[in-house]
């Protein structure tokens, strides 16, 4: 079955420690991209990217990080620098679609991230 | 700058229907869409809404679109316990914009 998949479901960090959220798609979608939610707060955007080695910053990219080495595979880095990681963290991913065109987004089932 | 407001929560007994409303501002936005999350999952699109239309149904759901108010509502007939969940009104332009979510409670 074509789908996104998160992992792990739960994540602890300690303090001062990076961790890596991972996010792999076998839709064959050019375009991922990474959420956080926090309650009564929505969706903020982190980061996204529109083709293999290449990403964009979001609205609040400040302490993650992201590659994009294979189409399929977006994972996120939440660095030390993020100083309040605790949060729901949503991956997609969408066909690559021109301006203004439909473009429907696909998520993941989340991963939530928790300080120790 | 672009936005999207809804109201956070909205109560409603199991039978009846369920009228979720949301606003936006930018004028220019081509598509909007509605996305439901159930408890601890991700986002599931449900419908979505071409901006010359006015009205879009699909089974149990109704999009109005009034654009000229910059209005969105998605209608919910005989509303089911399984339709609990956080409603994302959501329009694209050059970026897919969320609003905050609508949580959707159903009394017996």
């Amino acid at each position: 079955d074509g789908g996104i998949t998160q992992s792990p479901k739960y994540l602890f960090r300690k303090e001062g420690q990076n961790v890596t959220l991972s996010c792999e798609q076998n839709l064959n979608h050019d375009a991922m991209y990474w959420y956080r939610q926090d309650p009564g707060q929505g969706l903020r955007l982190i980061y996204y990217s529109q083709i293999v080695n290449d990403f964009q910053k979001g609205d609040i990219a400040e302490g993650y990080s992201v590659s994009r080495e294979k189409k399929e595979s977006f994972p996120l880095t939440v660095t030390s620098a993020q100083k309040n990681p605790t949060a729901f963290y949503l991956c997609a991913s969408s066909m690559r679609s021109r301006l203004s065109t439909n473009e429907k987004l696909f998520f993941g089932s989340g991963t939530q991230l928790s300080v120790l | 700058g672009e936005d999207v407001e809804q109201s956070l929560f909205l109560s409603v007994r199991e039978g009846d229907s369920s009228v979720i409303n949301c606003t936006y501002t930018d004028s220019s936005s081509t598509y909007l869409y509605w996305y439901k999350q159930e408890p601890g999952a991700g986002l599931q699109l449900l419908t979505y809404i071409f901006s010359n239309m006015d009205m879009k149904q699909d089974q149990r759901l109704t999009v109005l679109l009034n654009k000229k108010d910059k209005h969105l509502s998605l209608r919910i007939a005989d509303t089911q316990t399984g339709d609990s969940a956080i409603y994302f009104c959501a329009e694209r332009d050059d970026k897919i914009i969320f609003g905050k979510g609508t949580r959707l409670h159903i009394l017996p």
